[in-house]
């Protein structure tokens, strides 16, 4: 069945430093990928997204990027701070006119040491 | 512009005994969305909703799990009875018919003793 692989699990950076999380889908249908940050006791908070038609995206100290052909997408953080230590979770479904259905990948706990 | 609100926010019930949780989606969002969400896991799509329309339930364990959309805005998800297993963060997300955007809210956070 459809299958999101995320690696690491665990990841530990200095502030200041980037952090990469990468991850894996199955379903070649996939056209939608977000991004979530989850912090403790919280629901998910979408940070960024994107579409199959977009290889690269960028908001501020985040960005995407898409490998449609090798199937995975990968979250970057630049300048990380202390408050950007949160568990992420990356996703992928096929677009909307379809059952809307987010595959989440197993989330990586990201820690940023003062 | 208030968020999508679930109650309570913390549940803790014997096993055997029911339990309901409440969501209010985003004022206007025609989709909503129940999910499961295990200890160190990623979010599970348990029920999707159009409106008061359940559009994808395949993944809602029916013999035990229920829930509703009476007039198309909040919903209600019980389960009868609870098992130990189901103790979880049972989450609930909406999005505007035809957008991708899920936005989630809190959960809530169930413990079965």
């Amino acid at each position: 069945g459809e299958n999101v692989e995320q690696h690491p699990s665990t990841l530990s950076v200095q502030e200041g430093d980037s952090a990469v999380i990468k991850c894996t889908y199955s379903d070649s249908a996939s056209n939608y990928f977000p991004w979530y940050k989850q912090e403790l006791g919280k629901g998910p908070q979408l940070i960024i997204d994107i579409r199959s038609n977009v290889g690269e995206k960028k908001d501020q100290r985040i960005a995407v990027t898409l490998n449609k052909t090798a199937k995975h997408f990968s979250l970057h953080i630049t300048e990380t701070q202390p408050e950007d230590s949160a568990v992420y979770f990356c996703a992928a479904s096929r677009s909307s006119s379809n059952t809307g259905k987010l595959i989440f990948g197993q989330g990586t706990t990201l820690q940023v040491k003062p | 512009e208030a968020g999508v609100v679930q109650s309570p926010r913390y549940k803790i019930i014997e096993k055997k005994q029911p339990v309901a949780f409440w969501c209010n989606p985003i004022s206007g969002h025609n989709t909503l969305y129940w999910y499961l969400q295990n200890l160190g896991q990623g979010p599970e799509l348990l029920i999707r909703y159009e409106n008061e329309e359940a559009v994808d339930d395949s993944q809602l364990p029916k013999d035990r799990f229920s829930a509703e959309r009476l007039k198309g805005v909040d919903s209600t998800l019980k389960i009868q009875p609870a098992e130990l297993g189901d103790s979880a963060v049972y989450l609930c997300a909406s999005s505007l018919g035809g957008e991708d955007t899920q936005y989630f809210g809190p959960g809530t956070r169930l413990t079965v003793l």
